[in-house]
């Protein structure tokens, strides 16, 4: 079946950096935008980022645009979020999403990794 | 920008209906008929409940439907039942390709 499954999470101190990854299977990954997608402890959802199906395009919101990058390789159903400049504001649970809308909405949701931001 | 405004908390008895707003701006919500749903149970991934306002994804129960007014799109669980007990979360595109989420709103069935 369809399935996103990201790793990567794990305790990082402010300023430094963390890669996610999230693997895909079971769809055809190339042929679909990714988002990455936030949750801190307690706290509702907030949208990160978007790559196009072939990665030539990128958006990110405000509050990670020039720390954040996203990527993707579709030769190996991989999308990443490189997470630079770490701030503790940055702690939460991370998830990938499948985009079915041009952006617009997503229907598949990784389980989510956790990430800490701690000294 | 800031997030789209849902109540914190709903609730509503078994068999009951309950409705959750979601009020953006004439930027998101208001500008495009792209409002989304989902729910979400503690410890798990958010689901999709409802896509283009009113529109359900095959498997999700037609007891959940959507509407939009304006600025104020709206979720609508009839016939409440113990597993709707879980937070809820509305979505809306933004232009430019960039999505917004409301708070979330927790949903107690009593």
């Amino acid at each position: 079946q369809e399935q996103l499954v990201e790793s990567g999470g794990g305790v990082v101190q402010p300023g430094r950096s963390l890669r996610l990854s999230c693997a895909a299977s079971g769809l055809t990954f190339s042929s679909y935008g990714m988002h990455w997608v936030r949750q801190a402890p307690g706290k509702g959802l907030e949208w990160v980022t978007f790559i196009w199906y072939d990665g030539s395009n990128q958006y990110y919101a405000d509050s990670v645009k020039g720390r954040f990058t996203v990527s993707r390789d579709n030769s190996k159903n991989t999308l990443y979020l490189q997470m630079n400049s770490l701030r503790v504001e940055d702690t939460a649970v991370y998830f990938c999403a499948r985009d079915m809308g041009g952006g617009r909405w997503v229907d598949l949701w990784g389980q989510g990794t956790l990430v800490t931001v701690s000294s | 920008q800031s997030a789209l405004t849902q109540p914190p908390s709903a609730s509503g008895s078994p068999g009951q209906s309950v409705a959750i707003s979601c009020t953006g701006s004439s930027s998101d919500v208001g500008a495009y008929n792209y409002v989304s749903w989902y729910q979400q149970h503690p410890g798990k991934a958010p689901q999709l409940l409802i896509y283009e306002v009113t529109k359900r994804p095959s498997g999700v129960p037609d007891r959940f439907s959507g509407s939009k007014s304006g600025n104020t799109a709206s979720l609508t669980v009839s016939g409440l039942q113990a597993e709707d007990e879980a937070d809820y979360y509305c979505s809306s595109y933004a232009g430019s390709n960039n999505l917004i989420f409301g708070g979330g709103t927790k949903l107690t069935v009593l």
